[in-house]
């Protein structure tokens, strides 16, 4: 099974700040690798797939990068409503593993 | 765009069973692979169970094999979740998801559906 870390496990920002979140994985996934944004209360949303293709409806302030085994999700100049978790998952093989998340926090 | 809704979602004593349904619209339903994902509260993303568009491949995830099964009905636009010996580690907020093809991520994701297991 492939174990993703996702680093930090909090951010707090401000809003227009940059936020650079991190995934690595236990082993190449090459660029099978998505973004979700979770707010409380709600189901996930997708935001990032194939590591850099952004999802229908997000706004250009999202993007992905990487490939291999580490990934970056970068929100350019935060929002309010960006306050989220952001969890990273795999989609090489069974079972498709999540990260632990990293919540975001905007101050 | 389009949508799942799932139900089914109730408190249930350990050993017991439970089935937990989801409803597709808006896209064809028969044309992509389906997954059950859940969430503990407080906790993070677990993927249980996977079923291919024409229900010929499931996968299941260690902690459920043998006590889950995954089934759909195409006709019906329909997934479902048959869980038998409920134990209290499959509390959880069960979501159903679809895949944008085989090993695509998650596009569209349902509501969740609340299950608890407490005697």
């Amino acid at each position: 099974e492939i174990v993703l870390t996702q680093s930090p496990a909090t951010l707090s920002l401000s809003p227009g700040e940059r936020a650079t979140l991190s995934c690595r994985a236990s082993q190449s996934v090459g660029y099978s690798l998505a973004w979700y944004q979770q707010k409380p209360g709600q189901a996930p949303r997708l935001v990032i797939y194939e590591a850099s293709s952004r999802a229908a409806g997000l706004p250009a302030r999202f993007s992905g990068s990487g490939s291999g085994r580490d990934f970056t999700l970068t929100i350019s100049s935060l929002e309010p409503e960006d306050s989220a978790v952001y969890y990273c998952q795999h989609r090489v093989d069974w079972p498709p593993t999540f990260g632990g998340g990293t919540k975001v926090e905007i101050q | 765009e389009g949508q799942l809704l799932e139900s089914g979602g109730h408190l249930v004593q350990p050993g017991g069973s439970l089935r937990l349904s989801c409803a597709a619209s808006g896209f064809t339903f028969n044309n992509y692979a389906m997954h059950w994902v859940r969430q503990a509260p407080g906790k993070g993303l677990e993927c249980v169970a996977y079923i291919s568009g024409a229900s010929s491949t499931t996968y299941y995830t260690d902690p459920v094999r043998g006590r889950f099964t995954v089934s759909r009905d195409n006709s019906k636009s329909t997934l479902y979740l048959q869980m038998d010996t409920l134990r209290a580690e499959d509390t959880a907020l069960y979501f159903c998801a679809k895949a944008r093809n085989t090993y695509g991520a998650f596009d569209i994701w349902g509501q969740g559906a609340m299950v608890t297991v407490s005697s």
